[in-house]
């Protein structure tokens, strides 16, 4: 397994702003992932943060949006662009250990935007 | 695309009593089902998966069943403890996906002391 932290752990934000989200990890990694999980609702996938490429992007999901930086195996940045309230959400990191699909979180970054 | 469906949404038992979640997939070629258990205010913990070359797996008071023909898979928990209340996920993924999941809907567990 693995270690996973991200920052803030919560913000409230104003409509039109934009907050970018870190996510730590305590081992080298290949794969990172964003999910976002709407209240109440389940995960659904945002991108692939892998180092050295592009992130990958899930249909629905925009750079323009939801820009990713991946600067090395331990870490990864997710920016919440141009905020409305319909972003509130909660957004997790993961990581694969091992093989790819099997992913540990984070703790989630909680965002409202108003 | 793959379609991951989970029941119940919600399930309420008694302490020491067993729980049973079900989820079906659509995509044959699925061939990874995990299962995460949510806290409020946490992020998913993984507890149990299973690969499509096993037919069960048990740790402890946890077991999760594949049944590939059919194409479900269920978790079950024995002796239920008030800890055990949390949502519940389960999810599938297969081979060059880049390790992509696709989650249920989630199962909230509440055990009744």
């Amino acid at each position: 397994s693995a270690v996973i932290s991200q920052k803030p752990s919560r913000d409230i934000c104003q409509r039109g702003t934009s907050l970018t989200i870190q996510c730590q990890v305590d081992s080298q990694v290949t794969m990172m992932f964003w999910y976002r999980q709407q209240p109440g609702q389940s995960l659904t996938l945002i991108a692939t943060a892998n180092q050295g490429s592009e992130a990958t992007y899930e249909s629905g999901f925009v750079i323009d949006k939801f820009p990713i930086s991946r600067p090395n195996l331990t870490f990864s940045t997710l920016t919440v662009s141009n905020m409305s309230p319909e972003d509130s959400s909660i957004y997790l990191c993961s990581v694969a250990a091992g093989r790819p699909d099997t992913q540990y979180f984070g703790p989630g970054t909680r965002l409202t935007v108003l | 695309g793959e379609n991951v469906e989970q029941h119940p949404s919600t399930l309420s038992v008694q302490e020491g009593d067993s729980a049973v979640i079900k989820c079906t997939y659509s995509d044959s070629a699925s061939n990874y089902f995990p299962w995460y258990k949510q806290e409020l205010g946490k992020g998913p913990q993984l507890i149990i998966d299973i690969r499509s070359n096993v037919g069960e797996k048990k740790d402890q008071r946890i077991a999760v069943t594949l049944n590939k023909t059919a194409k479900h898979f269920s978790l079950h928990i024995t002796e239920t403890q008030p800890e055990d209340s949390a949502v519940y996920f389960c999810a599938a993924s297969w081979n060059n996906q880049g390790g992509k999941l696709i989650f249920g809907q989630g199962t909230e567990l509440s055990v009744k002391p």
